[in-house]
């Protein structure tokens, strides 16, 4: 079956300090990896995505992600959060066309 | 740039009732799509359109219509609201369907049924 699962409905961090939320996958393949962000009342915007090359993708504002096939897993970090990141983040795959499968995301909280 | 623009930003309906949403975009896009996004579920489609006129069901269209007269917009209608039901729609658009494809969302419509 293919999934998403984000392990971490509630992340909070304090401003300055380093960020990594957590995305496992389930699919049998290597499918587009995306990282989306909501913003209250807000839609989601894309951050990053990744189908192959280099296991690590650089998005925007200095995020980053990280594949990794023997774990399934396509984890995104920060060096260095803002309150500014606080928000939903989303992670998702595609396995076909037409189809976007999304975790249930998580809630950054970062303490100024 | 472009935008997706849904009307309205706020829906407040009664139990039965059927309800309209709509959505506009300017990216000039060949594919939309309507998403629910209900508290912890995360995101969850609808219904989508690869063009003008194309309807393709997703995992929860029990309860839906929609509609694709324009290549520009794209409307999701409520057949019966259900008592108590809240949630967002999120309309979203992509160039094409292809996997790797940026989804660009729009800021939603809030339902809330009394």
């Amino acid at each position: 079956a293919q999934s998403v699962t984000q392990p971490d409905a509630r992340v909070t961090v304090s401003e300055g300090a380093s960020l990594q939320l957590r995305c496992k996958y389930s699919y049998s393949a290597t499918p587009y990896l995306f990282w989306y962000v909501q913003y209250p009342r807000q839609g989601l915007q894309l951050l990053l995505k990744y189908y192959s090359g280099d296991p690590v993708v650089q998005g925007v504002n200095s995020f980053e992600a990280e594949f990794s096939k023997s774990n399934s897993s396509f984890h995104l970090q920060k060096a260095s959060v803002h309150w500014s990141d606080s928000a939903v983040y989303f992670c998702a795959l595609s396995p076909n066309a037409y189809k976007v499968i999304f975790g249930k995301g998580t809630h950054l909280h970062v303490l100024p | 740039g472009g935008i997706i623009t849904q009307t309205p930003k706020f829906l407040i309906g009664q139990e039965g009732q059927k309800l309209t949403l709509k959505c506009q975009q300017n990216f000039n896009h060949d594919t939309m799509y309507w998403y629910r996004q209900d508290s912890g579920k995360g995101l969850r489609l609808i219904y989508y359109s690869i063009t003008e006129n194309d309807l393709q069901k997703g995992d929860l269209s029990e309860g839906y219509d929609a509609s694709r007269e324009k290549k520009s917009s794209f409307s999701l209608t409520v057949t019966s609201a259900q008592k108590n039901e809240m949630a967002v729609f999120l309309c979203a658009s992509s160039s094409t369907g292809v996997g790797a494809e940026t989804l660009y969302f729009g800021s939603g419509t809030r339902l809330t049924v009394l």
